[in-house]
């Protein structure tokens, strides 16, 4: 069975700081999919990332980065010099790499950013 | 290229009654997947419809059940609603296939109230 722990149940940062939000994950598969979406109050989720397991280079888009380690089964995600605009609930998630389009997913992490 | 679309937005129904929620996929898109929200249990998979087949089923009992259409639309319902049943559903549509095609794109989702 698929697993995603998000431990960090919400993070509170003040404007231009650098925040981390933590993804451990378990599966049996051994080709599998990583994800990280994003939830804002609207309530649509908003892909923000996929990651291949055969893939562990680390990836940075802007102010995003991610960090994949499958040694210790985590696929971290760092927003750099946050804005209020970030302020949503991120949601790491896992699949199989078939195509059925299952995702489970972690409880997320509430990020909070105040001016 | 319009996105996932969801209707309705917000309902309100009593116990007992039995509701029908809509979604229609980006176009191309032949993958539907379902997901309840809750603040309890986070977001759980319902089912996913692929080319009008329900190709997987999550851990939900009988009373909920979908449909997917030739043009991809796929329709939820779920009879003799209980209490616990209010929860934000979410639909997502993806390519279905494997690979750098399989990523879901989520809609808005409905927000069912039952009283």
């Amino acid at each position: 069975a698929q697993k995603v722990t998000q431990a960090q149940t919400e993070i509170s940062v003040v404007e231009k700081e650098d925040v981390t939000l933590d993804c451990v994950y378990e599966t049996r598969d051994t080709t599998y999919y990583l994800f990280w979406y994003k939830q804002p109050p609207s309530g649509e989720l908003v892909f923000l990332i996929r990651r291949n397991s055969f893939d562990e280079q680390n990836e940075i888009s802007g102010r995003y980065s991610w960090n994949f380690q499958k040694s210790t089964s985590s696929f971290n995600f760092t927003i750099t010099a946050s804005q209020v605009v970030d302020s949503a609930v991120y949601f790491c998630a896992l699949s199989e790499a078939t195509g059925y389009s299952t995702l489970t997913f972690g409880k997320g992490t509430m990020l909070l950013v105040s001016p | 290229k319009a996105g996932v679309t969801q209707t309705p937005r917000y309902l309100i129904k009593t116990r007992g009654q039995q509701v029908t929620l809509s979604c229609s996929p980006i176009s191309g898109h032949r993958s539907v997947s379902w997901y309840q929200q809750t603040p309890g249990q986070g977001l759980q998979f319902l089912f996913e419809y692929f080319s009008e087949t329900q190709r997987n089923k999550g851990n939900f009992p009988g009373r909920f059940s979908g449909r997917q259409f030739s043009n991809s639309r796929s329709e939820m319902n779920v009879s003799t609603l209980e209490l616990g049943d209010s929860a934000l559903y979410l639909c997502a549509s993806s390519w279905g296939t494997s690979g750098n095609k399989n990523i879901q794109y989520f809609g808005a989702g409905t927000r069912l109230s039952v009283l």
